[in-house]
């Protein structure tokens, strides 16, 4: 199994600005995904983070909003950029060794 | 595009009571998985089905994959108040990308 930290756990940030939350895997894992959890929902993917080339994005998600990088195989970064309250949601990554996929404990995000 | 229907939507049984949830989907499933998650928080592994028929066991949660590999059920036998949270089925939307797509979730509360 792998397990996966994210940083922050929760954070309440201001509209207009942005924030990079930080997901470290303890071992190396092929893919790592960064999904969206709005409130009362299920989750959504947003990217596909890429080691060492840029993230792949899904239907809905840009680049310019939530730039993401993967430097490594253990360790990614997704920034929400320019945020509005419709961006509160938790945050999660996951990390999928062959034939698994693990998650990170979320980041929280509220928008106000 | 393919999805996944959990059901019930909720569930409130009484301790030590056995209980089930259902996710089906209109397609083959490459690969099904079931997470526990606490409100607000990451998600829990809990299993992994991949083969038509396959049943796996932890504890007293008990996941099984039918035959068409189109549902998967989650048992848990003689409920108690640490079962109670948000039981998510995700699944690989094809057999390399690693992208998962999930159900709704199934929000579970065990009166003592």
């Amino acid at each position: 199994s792998a397990v996966i930290s994210q940083k922050p756990s929760r954070d309440i940030c201001q509209r207009g600005t942005s924030l990079t939350i930080q997901c470290q895997v303890d071992s190396q894992v092929t893919m790592m995904f960064w999904y969206r959890q709005q409130p009362g929902q299920s989750l959504t993917l947003i990217a596909t983070a890429n080691q060492g080339s840029e993230a792949t994005y899904e239907s809905g998600f840009v680049i310019d909003k939530f730039p993401i990088s993967r430097p490594n195989l253990t360790f990614s970064t997704l920034t929400v950029s320019n945020m509005s309250p419709e961006d509160s949601s938790i945050y999660l990554c996951s990390g999928r060794p062959v034939n698994e996929a693990f998650f990170g404990q979320g980041t929280r995000l509220t928008v106000v | 595009s393919q999805e996944l229907e959990q059901s019930p939507q909720s569930l409130i049984v009484q301790e030590g009571k056995n209980l089930t949830i259902n996710c089906t989907s209109s397609k083959t499933l490459y690969g099904l998985y079931w997470y526990k998650q606490k409100y607000g928080e990451g998600l829990i592994f809990l299993m992994m089905l991949q083969k038509g028929g396959e049943e796996k066991s932890h504890e007293k949660i008990t996941a099984k994959l039918d035959e068409k590999k189109q549902q998967s059920s989650l048992h848990i036998t003689a409920s108690q108040p640490s079962h109670a949270g948000i039981y998510l089925c995700g699944a690989d939307r094809s057999s390399n990308t690693g992208k998962l797509i999930f159900g709704q979730g199934t929000t579970l509360q065990v009166k003592p």
